[in-house]
């Protein structure tokens, strides 16, 4: 699977747009770039992802660049709750393999009032 | 809205002694994994399983770990025989394809 880069930590007013980057350089055509988040101790919390097109749901959009080499995630209103280390994760589907998730250090976001 | 549970949420052992973490993955799913956290650390995988049988392990899955699907619902990993540097937050995961993994809130061991 792919590296990927994000920067250690980013701070947020509360209300205003969190916009956490990523790159992925070395992205191949199969991969796909996958965005979870940790809040404190809890178990990682599947966010979104996306393949070459945006994305959009209800928790946030996905912006990957035209050569997908890296993305943003876009959280449109932080709130406090929102304080939590996001992870961005590139690799492939295979229905016949183990489909492992390799987390990095990942961007320590604080929402702050 | 389904979600993966785990129990129990914190297990305190002595070195040497055996433990079984138990995972209810999301009923319709059909791949499931086990991760950890040691304190402070990044997240690891340990070891992914479909249709009845491992489908990839880490280097860290190593004799003194197993995992087993006993009945239609749970999904257990155990260790033989634990040692202090177990001590971390297991986390299991499920997944109706390959696509997102949903996990479960932990259950974090701690070994004397």
């Amino acid at each position: 699977d792919a590296k990927t880069t994000q920067p250690t930590s980013m701070d947020c007013a509360e209300g205003r747009a969190a916009n956490l980057p990523c790159n992925h350089s070395t992205i191949s055509g199969n991969e796909y770039v996958y965005w979870y988040r940790q809040i404190h101790s809890q178990g990682p919390q599947y966010i979104i992802h996306g393949l070459k097109n945006n994305e959009t749901n209800e928790m946030a959009s996905l912006i990957i660049t035209e050569d997908r080499k890296s993305s943003t995630l876009i959280l449109p209103h932080a709130t406090l709750r929102d304080t939590a280390v996001y992870y961005c994760i590139v690799r492939s589907r295979n229905n016949n393999a183990g489909n492992m998730l390799t987390f990095g250090g990942g961007t320590r976001l604080m929402v702050k009032p | 809205e389904p979600e993966v549970t785990q129990t129990p949420s914190h297990q305190v052992t002595q070195m040497g002694q055996e433990v079984i973490l138990r995972c209810v993955p999301i009923s319709n799913h059909l791949y499931f994994y086990w991760y950890r956290q040691i304190l402070g650390q990044k997240v690891e995988f340990l070891v992914s399983f479909y249709n009845n049988e491992i489908s990839e392990k880490s280097e860290i899955f190593d004799d003194q770990f197993s995992v087993e699907r006993p009945d239609g619902s749970n999904f257990t990993l155990k260790i033989r025989s634990t040692k202090l540097e177990d001590s971390a937050m297991y986390f299991c995961a499920s997944s109706a394809g390959a696509g997102e993994q949903f996990f479960g809130p932990g259950t974090r061991l701690t070994v004397l």
